[in-house]
């Protein structure tokens, strides 16, 4: 099976712009996690999706947003770029989700904001 | 706010020595305790991960230790090898949250 796969692996913005990172599960895979990753704080978790609903969400500012699609891929938004969102984003599926799961993490996009 | 504390930070061991990865937590209702094992330019994946009924669990080289009335959990990764050398996170997570909760990480490094 296909692992994890995100795009673009590498991403330069500049602040006030917004981006959009994309997420393929694992086939059959139905939830989608995503975390951003920095020196400072470490794993926060942003969201997860199964089913295309969003189950939880973590204490991020609105600016950060996401969506699952029926096929269970998933994207997540920022907009109005800040340079702390500077960061590696990660995004994890599993069967039907976080508790008690294996996730699976795909390799992140990383991005840059000047 | 951290859910999870871990330590160290960092820590280096000779090749065949023993590390060890300690974890504490707070919120009783975490039923789910993984450890996961990240190398540069990689995304994490999960080592090992233990549920609270059982106090020890071995894959390996790898056994988690688990302290459910003192709420901590630890790693130990035994004859370790520079193979090894990669950062470590332990997680939590419980039924319905539908996240986890990770530790700040540590980084091991094998020397040969």
């Amino acid at each position: 099976k296909a692992g994890v796969t995100q795009t673009p692996r590498y991403l330069i913005k500049t602040r006030g712009q917004q981006v959009t990172l994309s997420c393929s599960p694992i086939s059959g895979h139905r939830s989608v996690s995503w975390y951003q990753q920095t020196p400072g704080q470490g794993l926060q978790f942003l969201f997860e999706y199964f089913s295309e609903t969003q189950r939880n969400k973590g204490n991020f500012p609105g600016r950060f947003s996401g969506r699952q699609f029926s096929n269970s891929r998933s994207e997540m938004n920022v907009s109005t770029l800040e340079l702390g969102d500077s960061a590696l984003y990660l995004c994890a599926s599993s069967t039907s989700g976080p508790s008690g799961e294996t996730q699976y993490f795909g390799p992140g996009t990383r991005l840059l904001v000047l | 706010q951290q859910q999870v504390k871990q330590s160290p930070q960092s820590l280096i061991v000779q090749k065949g020595g023993i590390s060890i990865i300690n974890c504490a937590y707070e919120n009783t209702a975490f039923d789910y305790f993984p450890w996961y094992q990240q190398f540069p330019g990689k995304g994490p994946a999960l080592l090992i991960a233990i549920r609270p009924d059982v106090s020890e669990k071995k894959e390996g080289r790898f056994t988690i230790s688990f302290n459910k009335s003192a709420k901590q959990f630890s790693l130990h990764i035994m004859d370790s090898q520079p193979g090894d050398s990669a950062t470590y996170f332990c997680a939590a997570s419980r039924e319905n949250d539908y996240k986890l909760s990770f530790g700040a990480g540590t980084t091991v490094t094998v020397r040969a």
